[in-house]
């Protein structure tokens, strides 16, 4: 079975500071990575996905990840965050080919002050 | 509409009552999910429905039965729930990749959220 663990659950940071959140996941075969971004009030956003190729991954608003297939690893970052940043983020990942249901870590709620 | 859309955004259901929730997806997608997401725990998937066929059931109640009548449309009955089952229950979509190179990117709904009394 797969699963995914995001070490920080609650980040807080300063505007202008640099985020990396971590995000790691346990399944031996190919995988489709993602991180989703909830912001206050709204529904479940793609930020970025992995699926194949350059391990290093860029998506919207200034985010990218790299893949570390040695370490299991899919850590979400941005140079400079912005207070428009704040919100719940979440990695997940599907075994890949089919209509597979992702598994989520359980969030990483992020607090960016002015 | 766009996107997915869930109705109703919000459901107050005593333990003996019957409702049902719906999801409608206006993506063209073949391939629909119910989640549900409750406090301090990960989004745990519940069903996957691909072709209008269930193809994963997460070992849910049986107090919680989907019916996907076609690809665009898919709902969530609900009997006899307890308070435990109190949660967001998200929606979501996507073209199921088999037979291609594609990936499965799921876009989701705004959840319905749901309080048992």
């Amino acid at each position: 079975a797969q699963s995914v663990s995001q070490h920080n659950h609650h980040v807080i940071l300063s505007e202008a500071a640099s985020l990396e959140l971590g995000c790691n996941y346990s399944y031996g075969g190919t995988v489709n990575l993602f991180w989703y971004v909830q912001y206050p009030g709204q529904h479940l956003q793609l930020l970025l996905k992995y699926f194949s190729g350059d391990p290093l991954v860029k998506g919207i608003k200034g985010f990218e990840a790299e893949f570390i297939k040695s370490k299991f690893s899919f850590n979400l970052r941005k140079p400079s965050v912005q207070w428009s940043d704040t919100a719940e983020y979440f990695c997940a990942v599907s075994s890949g080919g089919g209509a597979d249901g992702l598994t989520f870590g359980k969030g990483t709620h992020l607090i960016i002050q002015p | 509409e766009t996107g997915v859309t869930q109705t109703p955004r919000h459901l107050v259901m005593g333990m003996t009552n019957k409702k049902s929730l719906k999801c409608e997806q206006h993506l063209g997608h073949n391939a629909m999910y119910w989640y549900k997401q409750s406090a301090k725990k990960p989004l745990e998937l519940m069903f996957v429905y691909s072709l209008e066929e269930r193809v994963e059931n997460n070992s849910v109640p049986s107090r919680f039965s989907p019916e996907c009548p076609n690809s665009s449309h898919l709902f969530l009955h609900l009997h006899t729930l307890q308070p435990e089952d109190s949660a967001l229950y998200l929606c979501a979509s996507s073209q199921d990749p088999r037979g291609t190179s594609s990936y499965n990117e799921q876009f989701f709904g705004p959840g319905t959220r749901l309080t048992v009394l």
